[in-house]
């Protein structure tokens, strides 16, 4: 039973077009974090999000985090192919460990 | 500063083998982690160290792993009898002590790709 669900798993999509990529659980977390990771790396972070309803934007990337700090989403406005990669969430459950959602993998086609 | 490393970068080895796995966390921090991506997948939480004692083990898949940590610094994971199934991208991250229950940034490795034939 996977925790946190990530949906879609797969998305691909023409370079310029906008998308939404989506992270849900039954669980209350006390934070949730955005990775993204590329072939043969280990992921990267992106953000934290701390607050339930907290909106945070990084260029073309907005992350939220639901009201019940149980989902997030992060939209990309404008995908460029260098934001192909694997996106993963994952939520925190106490003060050091986190749970991690399958990923969601993105290619932005030219 | 450096970052997380691991090695070996690959590892091939046949089923019935043990393998050892080594993790160099970045210098200072307290918390080092262990986990799992099988191909095209999320990670899988293995183990993860406070110091160098393990709170919480509850990741490790069955008996044939386990991991230490030395000095507050350098962690191995070792599997014994590798079956088939083990083969996927073991990931090392460290991370600072966490401020607040929020969680602090983990920084990964760029992990070790097993493949046990």
């Amino acid at each position: 039973t996977q925790l946190l669900e990530q949906s879609p798993q797969f998305l691909s999509i023409q370079e310029g077009e906008n998308l939404t990529v989506y992270c849900n659980s039954s669980s209350v977390f006390s934070s949730l974090q955005w990775y993204r990771q590329e072939p043969g790396e280990g992921p990267v972070l992106l953000v934290t999000v701390v607050t339930g309803g907290e909106v945070k934007k990084l260029k073309r990337l907005t992350f939220q985090f639901g009201d019940a700090r149980k989902d997030s989403s992060l939209h990309i406005t404008a995908a460029q192919t260098g934001d192909t990669g694997l996106y993963l969430c994952a939520g925190a459950k106490g003060a050091q460990k986190l749970v991690f959602g399958q990923g969601t993998r993105l290619t932005i086609n030219p | 500063g450096a970052g997380v490393s691991q090695s070996p970068s690959n590892k091939v080895t046949e089923k019935g083998k043990d393998v050892e796995l080594r993790c160099d966390p970045i210098s200072g921090h307290t918390a080092l982690y262990w986990y799992r991506q099988r191909l095209g997948q999320g990670l899988e939480f293995l183990i993860y160290f406070q110091g160098n004692s393990a709170p919480d083990k509850s990741g490790l898949p069955s008996d044939r792993f386990s991991a230490e940590r030395t000095g507050e610094s350098v962690s191995t994971l070792t599997i014994q009898r590798t079956q088939q199934e083990d083969s996927a991208v073991y990931l090392c991250a460290s991370s600072p002590i966490a401020r607040t229950s929020g969680g602090s940034e983990q920084f990964f490795g760029p992990g070790t790709r097993l493949t046990v034939l």
